[in-house]
């Protein structure tokens, strides 16, 4: 059954502090995959999309990896600010590149 | 650009009322789609049209009709609201860029069946 794991579902961090969050996927065949930010009471946006094909992808203080052997994402932010607190969704297509399975997202609570 | 827009952004029905949630894009977006968001669950697709005149099924798509008589509007209709069918809607839009979908999601309609 193709399926996209993210952990932690919440995390709690510090002002200024760096956080990595994990996506674990088993959609095969495999097309790309996106990580998206929703803030509270929003539609999701996207952060970045990878194919198959790529490592790592940034945009600004994040940073997404890609192990397509693994099967698994990882987001990186870097230097943490009170406007990262959302939910991040990591978001995997199959081949057909329509067909997205979402995850149920981490909830990222940045403090002060 | 507006880019993509909902109405009403909160809604409360009784059950077996109908109703019908709005989506307009102003990209010339062929892909348009529905999802519904509950608590604990990823998105779920609904429904989606890839251009106008064509729809098709999503995951869930038991109680909900829509439509695409334009390129701009995308309307889902709840036949008879359910409280079920309580939950947070969103309507996307996507382009192809290279071989994958740019999507582009509105604001959400929050509705609640009673």
């Amino acid at each position: 059954k193709n399926q996209v794991e993210q952990s932690p579902q919440s995390l709690i961090i510090l002002e200024g502090k760096n956080c990595t969050l994990q996506c674990n996927y088993t959609v095969s065949p495999f097309s790309n995959l996106r990580w998206y930010k929703q803030d509270t009471g929003r539609g999701p946006v996207s952060l970045t999309i990878m194919t198959f094909s790529e490592n790592t992808k940034s945009n600004g203080r994040y940073t997404a990896t890609l192990d397509a052997d693994t099967k698994q994402s990882s987001l990186h932010i870097t230097a943490s600010q009170l406007s990262d607190s959302a939910s991040y969704i990591c978001v995997v297509s199959g081949q057909a590149g329509t067909a997205l399975i979402f995850g149920k997202g981490t909830t990222l609570s940045v403090s002060s | 650009n507006a880019g993509v827009t909902q109405t009403p952004k909160f809604q409360v029905l009784k059950t077996g009322q109908s109703m019908t949630l709005q989506c307009a894009q102003d990209m010339n977006h062929e892909y348009m789609s529905w999802y519904r968001q509950d608590p604990g669950m990823g998105l779920r697709l609904i429904h989606y049209s890839v251009g106008a005149g064509i729809t098709d099924q999503g995951e869930v798509p038991n109680g909900y009709n829509v439509s695409r008589s334009t390129t701009e509007d995308f309307p889902l209709r709840l036949l008879s609201a359910a409280p079920s069918q309580t939950s947070v809607y969103f309507c996307a839009s996507s382009y192809l860029l290279g071989s994958t979908y740019e999507q582009y999601f509105g604001p959400g309609t929050r509705l609640t069946v009673t």
